[in-house]
């Protein structure tokens, strides 16, 4: 069955410590997302790409670095973990643009 | 300002009732509309779509929308406690190009009392 599949579910960091966050989809969709959920301020996109090796800012991108290797896996990166940055973070991917959006179960992360 | 505003934040309504759901975009590129439903601690998904004029009905659940105003609305019948969640209302613009980009609301979170 086609999925999205993120890892880990969840994770503790230390502020200025490093966190990847992975995303791995089987939709053979060519794009994919990443968003983050926090109360208040609903879902957020930070970074997305609709080709392998390349990437795109979204609307929160400051602190958080994509990297998109091949068209399956999608990464997140924090490169110097911030209090600010705990949340949930969620993986989409979709088809055409707009089309069959299918989210991952989310990462919930707490810096510390 | 949010792009996407949802109202109302927060709504009861009894089982086997209607529950009602607004969204209008401040953003007059806007031209379509998701509904989604995420339950506590789970991943959204998608309930609907329109684009188009007028109304959309899937089963007990129908969405409405007004292009002139950019408001859509979600409409449950028959309301069940399993329909209890967050529901989400987002929103792509053709400015965006296709880039695939959503602008979320804040949702509205639904309560259905047994």
């Amino acid at each position: 069955e086609a999925a999205v599949t993120q890892s880990p579910r969840s994770k503790v960091a230390v502020t200025g410590g490093k966190v990847t966050l992975s995303c791995h989809q089987t939709n053979n969709h060519d794009y994919m997302y990443w968003y983050r959920q926090d109360t208040g301020h609903g879902l957020r996109l930070i970074h997305y790409s609709y080709v392998a090796d390349s990437t795109e800012k979204g609307d929160i991108p400051d602190g958080y670095k994509a990297s998109r290797p091949s068209q399956e896996n999608f990464s997140l990166i924090l490169e110097l973990a911030s209090l600010s940055q705990t949340a949930v973070y969620f993986c989409a991917s979709s088809g055409t643009a707009n089309s069959d959006y299918t989210f991952g179960s989310g990462t919930r992360l707490l810096v510390i | 300002q949010q792009k996407v505003q949802q109202s109302p934040e927060s709504l009861i309504v009894p089982e086997g009732g209607m529950a009602s759901l607004n969204c209008t975009s401040s953003d007059r590129n806007v031209d379509y509309f998701w509904w989604y439903r995420q339950h506590s601690g789970k991943s959204p998904k998608m309930l609907m779509s329109i684009f188009s004029n007028g109304e959309k009905e899937e089963g007990r659940f129908t969405v409405h929308l007004n292009k002139a105003s950019l408001h859509t609305s979600l409409h449950i019948r028959d309301s069940q406690p399993s329909d209890s969640a967050l529901y989400l209302c987002a929103a792509s613009s053709p400015i965006t190009g296709n880039t695939g980009k959503l602008i979320f609301g804040l949702g509205t979170t639904l309560q259905v009392q047994p």
